[in-house]
């Protein structure tokens, strides 16, 4: 299993409250993606990095924010947590982002917000 | 732009029968495409993949799946399920050339029955 960590792995916060989620990778990818999963939705890229301090939005990215300060580490940041951002997060990797490389998830955060 | 559809959300099959899940896409260019598998409150892993070359594509666990240029298909197959396949899968494309992000499908949960 490639060596991908997600902290906390449940989470229940207020409306309002901002939330940080966090990704831990020891596999030195460069790539680091968000996804959140709906049912009805599959999964829907939030943001990705491709490197240290480079990010990019993807197709849901009101209301988040991340950050990459380190190879191995990727901050998702709901700033003021909303029932609608109740979802299962999930962090992904891949060796790099040109050609048919696959992605590696880890176990998920399920966030639920009140 | 690329798109992916799995026009089936549930798929319940015997145990020991056979089963087909589909999988659809667009692209106005050539394609990488994947099936990864999601057991309950896991993250989601790579079964296989079709990069180029022979269109059927071996992966773990028995399945296979088949690419259909002409029909733009990637169906998943397997010849007997067992009650363990019972998970969520979900089909995912990819453009090949440049740096293009992966899509995903909104998924098909399989039932194995006993």
């Amino acid at each position: 299993d490639a060596g991908i960590t997600q902290s906390p792995r449940h989470k229940v916060t207020e409306t309002g409250t901002p939330v940080t989620l966090r990704c831990h990778q020891t596999e030195n990818h460069r790539y680091m993606y968000w996804y959140r999963q709906d049912p009805g939705h599959g999964l829907r890229l939030i943001h990705y990095s491709y490197g240290v301090k480079d990010t990019d939005k993807g197709e849901v990215s009101d209301g988040y924010s991340v950050s990459r300060s380190k190879t191995e580490d990727f901050l998702l940041t709901l700033e003021s947590a909303t029932s609608s951002q109740t979802s299962v997060y999930f962090c992904a990797i891949s060796e790099s982002q040109r050609g048919p490389y696959e992605q590696y998830f880890g176990p998920g955060t399920r966030l639920t917000v009140t | 732009a690329q798109s992916v559809t799995q026009l089936d959300s549930q798929v319940p099959v015997f145990e020991e029968a056979p089963v087909e899940l589909r999988c659809n896409y667009s692209s106005s260019v050539s394609v990488y495409l994947f099936w990864y598998v999601q057991y309950p409150n896991q993250g989601l892993q790579l079964l296989l993949k079709y990069l180029s070359g022979s269109t059927l594509v071996k992966g773990i666990n028995g399945f296979e799946a088949e690419f259909n240029k002409s029909q733009t298909s990637f169906h998943l197959r397997k010849p007997s399920v067992h009650i363990s396949d019972t998970a969520e899968y979900f089909c995912a494309v990819k453009s090949s050339g440049g740096y293009q992000k992966v899509t995903f499908g909104t998924g098909t949960k399989l039932q194995v029955i006993p």
